[in-house]
C-alpha cells in the first residue's frame, strides 16, 4: 500500500527540540519533493518546509525559518524535520505529503507546553 | 504572500442538495507554464486532508464524479451536486502557483442540517 507514515511527535517544553520523521512505503520517496504540513487544534492548514528530489534546496515558511531544518534520506525513503526552539504557537499535528500533496501522511502531535 | 479567502466558512446542507465553495485569490493564479495550481482538499474529522480537485478541475482517482472544480484567475469553485452524508468536514483550497509559500484558504465546514 502507498502510505506515509510519520513519527517523533510528542509534549516537549519551549526552548526545546524535537525531530520529526517520515517514511515512505509503495513508491520511491527520491522522485519527489516532501513536504511538511501543519495544523494548529482546530486550525486550518499551514506550510511548514519543503526539500527537493535530491535534498539540493529546501525552502521553509516564515514562522519556522531558521528554528527548522528539513532534511532527507533517500536509502532510507525518509524525511525529516528537525524542530529546535520551539515554541507554544509550534503545537500542530504535522503532516508529511507528498508533492504536489497528492499522498498525506496521518500526522504526528507536537505539544510544546510548559 | 497569496491569500486564499473561502466563502462561505459554514455551510449546513441538506442530504442530496447541491453545496458549492468559492475560494477567491489575492492575485491571478495562472502560471507562466499555462496551468493554474489551485487544488481542493476534503478534512473528514479527525484525518488527514486529502485531495479532490488539482489544477482547478481535475478529479482525483476515486473522488466521486459529483465533485467539480471549476474557475480562473483569482476566482475558483468547488460544487458538489447532490451531498452524502461521507461529504462532511472541511474543505480547503490551496495554491501553488506561487510558492513560496504554498497558502491554504481558512476552510469551510461542510454539515449536514
Amino acid at each position: 500500500e502507498v502510505q506515509l507514515v510519520e513519527s517523533g511527535g510528542g509534549l516537549v517544553q519551549p526552548g526545546e527540540s524535537l525531530r520529526l520523521s517520515c517514511v515512505g512505503y509503495g513508491f520511491t520517496c527520491s522522485s519527489y519533493w516532501m513536504t511538511w504540513v501543519r495544523q494548529a487544534p482546530g486550525k486550518g492548514l499551514e506550510w511548514v518546509a519543503n526539500i527537493r528530489e535530491d535534498g539540493s534546496e529546501k525552502f521553509y515558511g516564515d514562522s519556522v525559518k531558521g528554528r527548522f531544518t528539513i532534511s532527507r534520506d533517500n536509502a532510507k525513503n525518509s524525511v525529516h524535520l528537525q524542530m529546535d526552539s520551539l515554541r507554544a504557537e509550534d503545537t500542530a499535528v504535522y503532516y508529511c505529503a507528498r508533492e504536489p500533496f497528492d499522498l498525506w501522511g496521518r500526522g504526528t502531535l507536537v505539544a510544546v507546553s510548559s | 504572500d497569496v491569500v486564499l479567502t473561502q466563502s462561505p466558512l459554514s455551510l449546513p446542507v441538506t442530504l442530496g442538495q447541491p453545496a458549492s465553495i468559492s475560494c477567491r485569490s489575492s492575485q491571478s493564479l495562472a502560471h507562466s507554464d499555462g496551468f493554474t495550481y489551485l487544488n481542493w482538499f476534503h478534512q473528514r474529522p479527525g484525518q488527514s486532508p486529502r485531495r479532490l480537485i488539482y489544477k482547478v478541475s481535475n478529479r482525483d482517482s476515486g473522488v466521486p464524479d459529483r465533485f467539480s472544480g471549476s474557475g480562473s484567475g483569482s476566482y475558483f469553485t468547488l460544487k458538489i451536486n447532490r451531498v452524502e452524508a461521507e461529504d462532511v468536514g472541511v474543505y480547503y483550497c490551496m495554491q501553488g502557483t506561487h510558492w513560496l509559500p504554498y497558502t491554504f484558504g481558512q476552510g469551510t465546514k461542510l454539515e449536514i442540517k
